[in-house]
């Protein structure tokens, strides 16, 4: 069964950049889309990007100036940097292979706060 | 790239059905059948509860069915649990290379 693991920063100053990390395991890796969603406390969940099998990316157009995710098909990773970070930008951040599938990351609290 | 349109609450006594719609336009929902459906209970990760507009993942209980009319879709609980009480979010390709969430429905169970 595919699982995923997350981890990075829990506490990010205002300005600086966010850098989170998904472990994927027990599946495969490759021919997947793998995405990244957030949720403000209290609020809805918000679809930040996706990257394909081929490795291109696709961003929400409200991030794309400041955002950045990758794969690092050697470690079965991928990742997410969300740059010039505000308090706005605090939510829980979860990784998850896909929308159209049952596997998400159990999520990280982020909180920007100098 | 707009949101797309949920009720923010519905309701509903034990047994009973409920139907939770999620509005867009012919760019997102109506124009493709890549429309999900997640279940998110307090503290919790979201879990998908249909895909594909009417796809159930594996485990998911029959009880939970999905549809779509023109820019609509639909997720409708039959039978009513207690344990269904949660949020509700959709969401849709819009062909952009891109998804947009609903603002999620908040289901009581009376």
């Amino acid at each position: 069964q595919v699982q995923l693991q997350q981890w990075g920063a829990g506490l990010v100053r205002p300005s600086e950049t966010l850098s989170l990390t998904c472990a994927v395991s027990g599946g495969t890796f490759s021919g997947y889309f793998w995405t990244w969603i957030r949720q403000p406390p209290g609020k809805g969940l918000e679809w930040m990007g996706e990257v394909n099998p081929s490795g291109a990316s696709n961003y929400n157009p409200s991030l794309k100036s400041r955002v950045t995710m990758s794969l690092d098909t050697s470690k079965n990773h991928f990742s997410l940097k969300l740059s010039s970070m505000t308090a706005a930008d605090t939510a829980v951040y979860y990784c998850a292979r896909g929308l159209r599938g049952p596997t998400w990351g159990p999520g990280t609290l982020v909180v920007v706060s100098s | 790239q707009s949101a797309l349109t949920q009720p923010s609450s519905v309701s509903g006594s034990p047994g009973q059905s409920i139907t939770v719609s999620c509005t867009g336009t012919s760019s997102d929902v109506g124009g493709y059948n890549f429309v999900s459906w997640f279940q998110q209970h307090p503290g919790e990760a979201p879990k998908l509860i249909i895909s594909d507009v009417t796809k159930r993942p594996s485990g998911i209980s029959n009880r939970f069915s999905g549809s779509k009319s023109d820019n609509t879709a639909s997720l409708t609980i039959s039978g009513l649990q207690a344990e269904d009480e949660a949020d509700y979010f959709c969401c849709s390709y819009t062909g952009s290379n891109t998804w947009v969430f609903g603002g999620g429905t908040k289901l009581t169970v009376l």
